[in-house]
């Protein structure tokens, strides 16, 4: 079955300092990634979607970045970060066809808080 | 995509049936409508979509009207597990369905005990 990691689970960071965020998704090949963030009392606001090594789409224009370094893996960085970064992290990944493409399923997340 | 309205909150005794009403009153023909809920501090959960038949599954039922116009997710038996955020997400299937979900405020959903 299919599998999906986000670290860390929590995180505080101070302005202006860097971030990465690494999702990993297991048992299955050529996924579609997503990373979504949810400020608080707001809903998911998609960021990045990735369909391949190296092909990343970006949404909403922000101080952060995605890389997609290998099949499974999609990271989220910044070189320094914003208050209004803070906010509750999320990868998810779709199959690349088939019914199965229909769902994402989400990962556990990640809450940022920076100070 | 179409936009979806929801009302904020709802309340459903324990063990009856909870029904969540969508409206999506400007829905494409190649859009369909998707369920999604959100238990606090996790991720997103997919539940069930549909395009224009009735759908049913483990989890829930996908009640759509004959016009599209609106629909009605039905939790059968609701049980205290259930309070969350409910999301109806109306959503055009292309590539694969590579782009991703736009999620609007939901439904709070509170099971009674």
């Amino acid at each position: 079955s299919q599998t999906i990691h986000q670290w860390p689970a929590t995180l505080v960071q101070p302005v202006g300092s860097p971030l990465s965020l690494e999702c990993t998704v297991e048992g299955t090949s050529n996924p579609n990634l997503y990373w979504y963030r949810q400020a608080a009392g707001r809903g998911l606001q998609l960021l990045f979607y990735s369909v391949g090594i190296g092909q990343i789409s970006s949404e909403v224009p922000q101080n952060l970045s995605a890389s997609r370094p290998q099949d499974r893996q999609f990271i989220l960085s910044s070189k320094k970060l914003l208050l209004s970064d803070s906010g509750f992290y999320l990868c998810a990944w779709s199959a690349s066809y088939g019914r199965a493409s229909y769902e994402q399923y989400f990962g556990p997340g990640t809450r940022l808080t920076v100070t | 995509d179409a936009k979806t309205t929801q009302p904020p909150s709802m309340d459903c005794a324990e063990g009856r049936a909870a029904n969540l009403p969508c409206n999506h009153s400007t829905i494409s023909g190649n859009e369909y409508v998707y369920w999604y809920r959100q238990i606090h501090s996790q991720g997103p959960q997919y539940i069930i979509h549909g395009l224009k038949n009735n759908e049913t599954n483990e989890m829930a039922s996908l009640i759509i009207t004959e016009d599209r116009k609106s629909s009605t997710l039905i939790l059968p038996h609701a049980t205290l597990r259930d309070t969350a955020v409910y999301y109806c997400i109306v959503r055009r299937i292309a590539g694969g369905g590579a782009d991703g979900l736009t999620f609007g405020k939901g439904t709070h959903l509170i099971i009674q005990p």
